[in-house]
């Protein structure tokens, strides 16, 4: 199994809007409606923050959202704050009932 | 929503094997499917291997298969992960997760409770 595909960094200010883009292929992404996205701070869990593409756990902001097309995933962060700032993570269900995740994208919060 | 709790692990010589274990609390343990996720130092998530709600269905990633069983216990409420011939690059953090939701097969809905890890290093 491979990993899905993350840029390593990206970086924004207080306020703006952000976008993380996870890359996988016709049988990951590209097949199912099962993204999820998951969000980590230094020597803590992963927690849950969009799941099935689009949804949001309940406690979740609304500044996160999630989107699909064709084989790649994003999640949208708006009005940046300082508290966002971490790693975040894709994960996609994919064939066999395997689990991929992207390598992580760290977001700094300038 | 639920807590779980891992333990086991530890410093092991390579080519030893490890038992890792996840006691669940606040949910209903046999409705939810379970998941092991790895992170090596500095590194990225990496899923290890899935169980179903019902123990019927057992996925494992590549490096696992052959080496690592995952289980799990009603009684108890205790999910595990055998794992045998260890080799240096399975020196990680080992988190164990939730389904979020219930009776769950063939898809995943995300991950909505995580333990907080247990760390094995394979090292001689």
């Amino acid at each position: 199994q491979s990993t899905l595909t993350q840029p390593a960094s990206v970086s924004g200010s207080p306020g703006q809007s952000i976008t993380f883009s996870c890359t996988g292929t016709s049988s990951d992404i590209g097949l199912y409606d099962f993204v999820s996205w998951y969000q980590q701070h230094p020597d803590k869990a992963p927690t849950l923050i969009i799941f099935d593409v689009t949804h949001r756990p309940s406690g979740v902001s609304a500044r996160f959202s999630g989107a699909k097309s064709a084989n790649t995933a994003s999640l949208t962060i708006s009005g940046l704050r300082p508290e966002d700032e971490g790693t975040y993570y894709c994960s996609s269900f994919s064939t066999g009932n395997t689990m991929l995740f992207g390598g992580g994208t760290k977001l700094t919060v300038l | 929503q639920g807590r779980l709790a891992e333990s086991g692990g530890g410093v092991v010589q390579p080519g030893r094997s490890l038992r890792l274990s996840c006691v669940a609390s606040g949910f209903t343990f046999s409705q939810y499917g379970l998941h092991w996720v790895r992170q090596a130092p500095g590194r990225g998530l990496e899923w290890v291997a899935t169980i179903s709600y019902d123990g019927n269905t057992r996925v494992y990633g590549d490096f696992g298969t052959g080496r690592f069983s995952v289980s799990r216990v009603k009684s108890g409420s205790t999910l595990y992960l055998e794992m045998n011939s260890l080799r240096p690059d399975d020196t990680a953090t080992y988190f164990c997760a939730k389904d979020q939701r219930k009776f769950v097969t063939g898809e995943n809905n995300g991950l909505d409770v995580w333990g907080q890890g247990t760390t094995v290093t394979v090292s001689s």
